[in-house]
């Protein structure tokens, strides 16, 4: 059974401009959740989809958002990239939402440089 | 509200020695505990999770935890450290509907 992909797995830009990231579950894996990871702040939650819902949101300014497709595809955006948005995001699906059960499983991630 | 502090940012020890990367976590709820590994330009990868029962947990390479709620603390320890165990390790809480991550301990395994 295939992993959890992430494109892309590199992408620079630069200040002002917006990205978009993407994220293909494991088969059948119907919650995604992403996270930045940056060595300062380390991993942080940002949010999580199910049924195309968001069902759970991070700390993060509204510049970051996401959204989740009938196929459980996922994609987040990040718009008016700013210089701390350099990050390694890494998206995370489970069968079902509700990490306290389920196990979440990591794909690759997408390394962003913002110059 | 949930945390995790992972003691040690970086650990270093002798090939075929002793592995002991600390974690301690705070959890208003019985908490569901799990440690993964990054190795460079990769993902996380699951070692290992608690949820109920045994309280003693094996994973994957030969890693194992004990979760002691007394001490609040889940700490991984494997016998025999191989070079190929040097990576990034993570501690992870979960309750509710979220994940908290510790800040990570780097792990150098020396010849």
């Amino acid at each position: 059974k295939a992993g959890v992909t992430q494109t892309p797995r590199y992408l620079i830009k630069t200040r002002g401009q917006q990205v978009t990231l993407s994220c293909s579950p494991i088969s059948g894996h119907r919650s995604v959740s992403w996270y930045q990871q940056t060595p300062g702040q380390g991993l942080q939650f940002l949010f999580e989809y199910f049924s195309e819902t968001q069902r759970n949101k991070g700390n993060f300014p509204g510049r970051f958002s996401g959204r989740q497709f009938s196929n459980s595809r996922s994609e987040m955006n990040v718009s008016t990239l700013e210089l701390g948005d350099s990050a390694l995001y890494l998206c995370a699906s489970s069968l079902v939402p509700g990490s306290t059960v389920e196990t979440q499983y990591f794909g690759p991630g997408t390394r962003l440089l913002v110059l | 509200a949930q945390s995790v502090t992972q003691l040690g940012s970086h650990v270093s020890v002798s090939e075929g020695a002793l592995v002991l990367l600390r974690c301690n976590y705070s959890s208003s709820v019985p908490p569901y505990l799990f440690w993964y590994v990054q190795y460079p330009n990769q993902g996380l990868q699951l070692l290992l999770k608690y949820t109920t029962g045994a309280t003693l947990v094996k994973g994957i390479n030969g890693f194992e935890a004990e979760f002691k709620k007394s001490e609040t603390s889940f700490h991984l320890t494997k016998p025999s450290a191989h070079m190929s165990d040097a990576a990034e390790y993570f501690c992870a809480v979960s309750a509710g509907n979220q994940f908290y991550f510790g800040t990570g301990t780097s792990l150098t395994v020396i010849p």
